[in-house]
C-alpha cells in the first residue's frame, strides 16, 4: 500500500529536549516536505526536499532542521524545542513534477511544555 | 509576500446543494499549480483536484470542479450535489514552479446540513 508514515504520532516533551520526528514514504517520490498546522493558520511549509541531499527552507524554518540522506526518509529535527513549536506536524511526498498532488502522512501531534 | 486567501472561515450548506469555496492568490509568478485538499475531522489530508496555471480548461474530478480565473487570480472549488460526508475543512494550496515552494490558505470549514 502506498503510504507516508510518521513516528511518533503523539509526543509530549519538555523545553530544550532534542527530538526527531521520522517520515518515510514507499512511493519512490523525489519531493518531500514538512508542514505545521495551527488553528486559524492553515498549513505552513517548514522545509522541503527535491531529492537526496537537497533541502530548502519553507516559510517557517526557524527552530527546525531536516536531512535527506535516503530518498524514502525525511526526518524533522527539533534541537531545542520551545512551547511555540507545539503543533500538528505533517510530512508529505509527491513526484518531482509540480503537477502532482502530495500524499500526506497521518500527522504528529507535538506538545512542548 | 505571496499568499493565498480563503475568505470564508466557515460555511453551512444544505445537503444536495452545490457549494463554492473561494480561493484567491497573490503572486507575480506566471507558472504555478493550484490544489485543493480536504481534511475531515479524522485529520488526514485528502487531495481533491489540481489546476495548472497554463491549463486552458477548468479541472474536474467527479463532483469537484475548479473555477479557475487566472486574470482575477482565483481558483474556486465547486462541489456539486453536496453530501453529508463533504463536511470537512478545505484548503487551497499553490506550488510555485520557480522554486517548488508550497503555500496553503487558512482553510474553510464546510458544514453540510441534513
Amino acid at each position: 500500500e502506498a503510504q507516508v508514515t510518521q513516528n511518533p504520532r503523539y509526543l509530549i516533551t519538555v523545553t530544550g529536549k532534542k527530538l526527531t520526528v521520522t517520515c518515510s514514504q514507499n512511493m519512490n517520490h523525489e519531493y518531500m516536505s514538512w508542514y505545521r498546522q495551527d488553528p486559524g493558520l492553515g498549513l505552513r511549509q517548514i522545509y522541503y526536499s527535491m531529492n537526496v541531499e537537497v533541502t530548502d527552507k519553507g516559510d517557517v524554518p526557524e527552530g527546525y532542521k531536516v536531512s535527506r540522506k535516503e530518498k524514502r526518509n525525511f526526518p524533522l529535527i527539533l534541537e531545542s524545542p520551545s512551547p511555540n513549536q507545539t503543533s500538528l506536524y505533517f510530512c508529505a511526498s509527491s513526484r518531482i513534477s509540480p503537477g502532482y498532488e502530495q500524499y500526506f502522512g497521518p500527522g504528529t501531534r507535538l506538545t512542548v511544555t | 509576500a505571496q499568499k493565498i486567501t480563503q475568505t470564508q472561515p466557515g460555511m453551512f450548506v444544505q445537503e444536495k446543494e452545490a457549494v463554492t469555496l473561494d480561493c484567491t492568490y497573490d503572486t507575480s509568478d506566471q507558472s504555478y499549480g493550484l490544489f485543493w485538499y480536504k481534511q475531515p475531522s479524522s485529520g488526514e489530508m485528502i487531495f481533491l483536484i489540481y489546476q495548472g496555471s497554463y491549463d486552458e480548461q477548468n479541472a474536474t474530478e467527479g463532483r469537484y470542479s475548479l473555477n479557475f480565473q487566472k486574470a482575477r487570480k482565483s481558483a474556486n472549488l465547486v462541489i456539486s450535489a453536496s453530501q453529508l460526508g463533504d463536511s470537512a475543512m478545505y484548503f487551497c494550496a499553490m506550488r510555485y514552479y520557480r522554486d517548488d515552494k508550497i503555500i496553503f490558505g487558512k482553510g474553510t470549514r464546510l458544514h453540510i446540513l441534513p
